[in-house]
């Protein structure tokens, strides 16, 4: 199986702060990267799919970028309801998988 | 609209199986994948397996290969995923999702069934 790696695994954030999470494939997945965001108790939620589309109905302060192995999700501006956890995951295979998250916390 | 609702919460002993079902509506069920995510208590998601319900092809994460069987019953529009020799590592929330495509990403989601594994 593809490895999926994601970096910070933790980060402390304010308010209208740019955030950047990276996410590191153990292969090119060429841009079969999606990105999830999760709140605690609760399914997680798409985001963002082959590496860059948004999900229809996610605000664009979210964007995707990135191909092969490397990845990057960047929230331009954060909001209080963006506090979540953030997961990347791999399409590219049969056998799919996420990255261990960010978890994005109030400084 | 789309929805997917599975079973409720289980308790099992070590060593025992649990199934757990995924009841879609909403859409053609045999045109979206079906996927078995677990997440542990406090812990990331974990990608299991997929079924396809046109065909029944199936695909399992090397970690549960063995222990995992999912399937699709076309007459329900019900997926299951049943796990096997459970140990309570297994404990945890175990979510269906769909897909439209096998490169396509997960777009719906249930809600969740608890598995707990305790003696």
């Amino acid at each position: 199986d593809i490895q999926m790696t994601q970096s910070p695994s933790s980060l402390s954030a304010s308010v209208g702060d740019r955030v950047t999470i990276t996410c590191r494939a153990s292969q090119s997945i060429g841009s079969y990267l999606n990105w999830y965001l999760q709140k605690p108790g609760k399914a997680p939620k798409l985001l963002i799919y082959i590496a860059s589309t948004l999900q229809s109905g996610v605000p664009s302060r979210f964007s995707g970028s990135g191909s092969g192995t490397d990845f990057t999700l960047t929230i331009s501006s954060l909001q209080p309801e963006d506090f979540a956890t953030y997961y990347c995951q791999e399409s590219y295979s049969s056998t799919w998988t996420f990255g261990q998250g960010t978890k994005v916390e109030i400084k | 609209e789309v929805h997917l609702v599975q079973s409720g919460a289980e308790v099992k002993k070590p060593g025992a199986t649990v199934k757990i079902s995924c009841k879609v509506s909403g859409y053609t069920f045999t045109d979206y994948y079906i996927h078995w995510v677990q997440q542990a208590p406090g812990k990331g998601l974990e990608w299991m397996g997929l079924v396809d319900p046109e065909d029944a092809e199936t695909f399992y994460a090397e970690k549960f290969q063995g222990r995992v069987t999912i399937t699709a019953d076309t007459s329900t529009d019900t997926a299951y995923m049943e796990l096997s020799s459970l140990r309570s590592e297994d404990t945890a929330v175990y979510y269906c999702t769909t897909s439209r495509g096998l490169t396509r990403p997960n777009d719906y989601w249930g809600q969740g069934t608890l598995v707990t594994v305790s003696s």
